[in-house]
């Protein structure tokens, strides 16, 4: 099993700054990583895949990084509406897949 | 749009079965896969398992096998998730999503089914 660890597991930024986020992987998963957003009492939203591909409405302030086993969320100017759980997810082996333990951006 | 409903919250008591559904729209059913992901109370998220609607082709994660099945009916556009014999550790939100065009993602998300097992 690919085990994916994120750091930090909480991060205190104000509105206006810039967030980063890392996701390691055990080993290697080429582009193969997803990027999401979850905020409390609502579903998982696509961000990222392919590493660095914005999903179809999320803004530019939001860009993905890395390859093989090392990556990067970044939102460049942290809005209000971003203060959430974000979980990076690798799918280059389906078997199984497997999240990270998420990052929870909060406000500082 | 892509739409996936899920069915309602559920409480049921240790021992009991349950089925709950995942219904997809505004897309080709049979041509994406779609997966099951669990959320424990205050916890991150797990990958249950996938399936094909197209020929039911399903796959679970080493740690969901034998504890759930996953089916699909393609004529009503529906995936589901069931347990024979419900365990207080079952509590937790399920969540149903359509697989990406590109890989093995969640694209498109159900709302959830919150599955409360209690005595």
């Amino acid at each position: 099993e690919i085990v994916m660890t994120q750091s930090p597991a909480t991060l205190s930024v104000s509105p206006g700054e810039r967030a980063t986020l890392s996701c390691r992987a055990s080993q290697s998963v080429s582009s193969n990583l997803a990027w999401y957003q979850q905020k409390p009492g609502q579903a998982p939203r696509l961000l990222i895949y392919g590493a660095s591909t914005r999903a179809t409405g999320i803004p530019a302030r939001f860009s993905g990084s890395g390859s093989g086993t090392e990556f990067t969320l970044t939102i460049s100017s942290l809005q209000s509406e971003d203060f959430a759980v974000y979980y990076c997810q690798q799918y280059n082996n389906w078997l199984p897949l497997t999240f990270g333990g998420g990052t929870k951006v909060e406000i500082k | 749009e892509v739409q996936l409903v899920q069915s309602g919250a559920e409480v049921k008591k240790p021992g009991e079965s349950l089925k709950i559904s995942c219904k997809g729209s505004g897309y080709s059913f049979t041509s994406y896969w779609i997966g099951w992901v669990r959320q424990m109370p205050g916890k991150g998220l797990e990958w249950m398992g996938i399936i094909y609607p197209g020929d039911s082709d399903t796959r679970y994660s080493p740690s969901f096998q034998g504890q759930v099945t996953i089916s699909a009916d393609k004529s009503i556009s529906t995936a589901y998730l069931q347990w024979s014999s419900l365990k207080a550790s079952d509590t937790a939100m399920y969540y149903c999503a359509r697989l990406g065009n590109s890989g093995s993602y969640g694209h498109y998300w159900g709302q959830g089914t919150l599955v409360t097992v209690s005595s």
